[in-house]
């Protein structure tokens, strides 16, 4: 069983489309998170969830918008596509929100290769 | 503000060893350490909750000074399945979110 899975593993789609990406964890964890990981390979987190509430909303458009129905599950929506959102998307979960304690370990899943053209 | 980890990129013969750094501005109040594969997902090292605590376990460890805002890891007689991208990521107090460094690529060769 995979502990986080995302979907789709790949995204090819064309300026100005909305695109979804689900993330599902079956680890019973209770805070969840969406990563960026740009061509630079540089990390930085967009949101982050605990019990279905945001904690963390980092700047990013507000054409990014996160929506978790359940601990179990944090998606992802992105609205009117731009050539720049072409990166790989991580989501990831943890037992524990920061600050840290030895349950803050985050588990990602495999990613999602969003291409925009 | 992104901590920084050096060296960039580093390439050893198998059984060498290696030290990758991460330094930040800012008061820390964790570290982590990830690993990532090409083309796969970042995998947890280890957590370094207090200043001065070094964890380990086999042959990668790691150490973390709170004066100092850095942390490093430590891969001693290193082994082809090390190789990878290295992230520090950094926590300050309060912040309840981690900033990863740009990585370390470690490549280890026969």
């Amino acid at each position: 069983d995979t502990a986080v899975s995302q979907t789709p593993k790949y995204l090819v789609t064309q300026m100005g489309n909305d695109k979804s990406i689900k993330c599902e964890q079956n680890l019973g964890h209770d805070t969840m998170y969406w990563y960026k990981q740009d061509s630079k390979k540089f990390l930085k987190i967009m949101f982050s969830y605990n019990n279905k509430e945001l904690i963390i909303n980092e700047t990013v458009p507000n054409r990014f918008s996160p929506k978790s129905p359940d601990k179990a599950h944090l998606n992802l929506h992105i609205n009117s596509l731009e050539l720049g959102d072409s990166a790989v998307y991580f989501c990831a979960s943890s037992q524990d929100i920061p600050p840290s304690t030895v349950n803050t370990e985050a588990f990602f899943g495999q990613g999602t290769r969003l291409t925009v053209v | 503000q992104q901590p920084v980890q050096s060296p960039q990129a580093v390439i050893l013969r198998e059984g060498e060893d290696a030290v990758i750094n991460c330094s930040s501005s800012k008061a820390l109040y964790s570290v982590h350490w990830y690993r990532q594969k090409h083309g796969e997902a970042p995998v947890f090292l280890m957590i370094l909750l207090k200043g001065g605590e070094q964890k380990g376990h086999e042959k990668i460890s790691a150490s973390f000074n709170e004066k100092k805002q850095q942390s490093s890891l430590y891969l001693t007689a290193s082994q082809l399945s090390y190789s990878g991208t290295y992230f520090c990521g950094t926590e300050s107090p309060g912040a309840q979110k981690l900033v990863f460094g740009q990585g370390t690529r470690l490549t280890i060769n026969p």
